[in-house]
């Protein structure tokens, strides 16, 4: 079955650049999606189509995709940006994949 | 604004079967696929099912085919998920959510606030 690569975690200190990547064979022709977890809450859509960002998500969130990895980076990382991070595309047949999460810590 | 308000989720022993229920407002329910993603405790996000706007197309992870049935009433605004011969691996917490589809994808904007299943005996 298809699969999503993140890293379990990643540690900034504040106002650093943080990267999340998520590697996966069909990312050159499937969109990524990111979500924004935080503890005990529903996730949260930060970045659509590899790069988008929703309407009131901050600018320091962007997305990018080139081959078969897709990078989210929060630039200058704020600690209310601690939280887990999912990748999301879908696989040829139609169903949805997540990668494991990353888990952000920023301190 | 967007409400999906998840309910029916509880205890139940293995083998057993559970009706979940998402009630969505604030949107032209009729228009947009849903879909069922859920959480293990301490774990990751995995999709568990999506229907179409008129039910025509279903899809499942291959995890719960056979067991779980997604559906949807769209004069209730609401949509369902029927699970089946409950396992322990199914304790989770399940959120339904809107989906945005796309040339090649599909996806979701907006989630609910999910409930738990918890299947042990």
């Amino acid at each position: 079955s298809y699969e999503l690569t993140q890293p379990p975690s990643v540690s900034v200190s504040p106002g650093q650049t943080a990267r999340i990547t998520c590697s996966g064979d069909a990312l050159p022709k499937k969109y990524a999606y990111w979500y924004q977890q935080k503890s005990g809450q529903a996730p949260v859509l930060v970045i659509y189509e590899d790069s988008k960002r929703p309407s009131g998500i901050p600018e320091r969130f962007s997305g990018s995709s080139s081959g078969t990895m897709a990078t989210l980076t929060i630039s200058g990382a704020q600690v209310e940006d601690e939280a887990d991070y999912y990748c999301y595309s879908t696989d040829s047949s139609g169903k949805g994949v997540f990668g494991g999460g990353t888990k952000l810590t920023v301190l | 604004q967007v409400q999906l308000v998840e309910s029916g989720g509880g205890l139940v022993k293995p083998g057993g079967s559970l009706r979940l229920s998402c009630a969505a407002s604030g949107f032209t329910f009729s228009d947009y696929y849903m879909s069922w993603i859920r959480q293990a405790p301490g774990k990751g996000l995995e999709w568990v099912s999506y229907i179409s706007s008129s039910s025509s197309y279903t899809n499942y992870a291959d995890s719960v085919k056979g067991r779980f049935t997604i559906s949807r009433d769209n004069a209730k605004n609401s949509l369902y998920l029927q699970i089946n011969s409950l396992r322990a691996e199914d304790t989770a917490v399940y959120y339904c959510a809107r989906v945005l589809k796309v040339v090649t994808s599909y996806y979701f904007d907006y989630w609910g606030q999910g409930i738990l299943v918890t299947v042990s005996s």
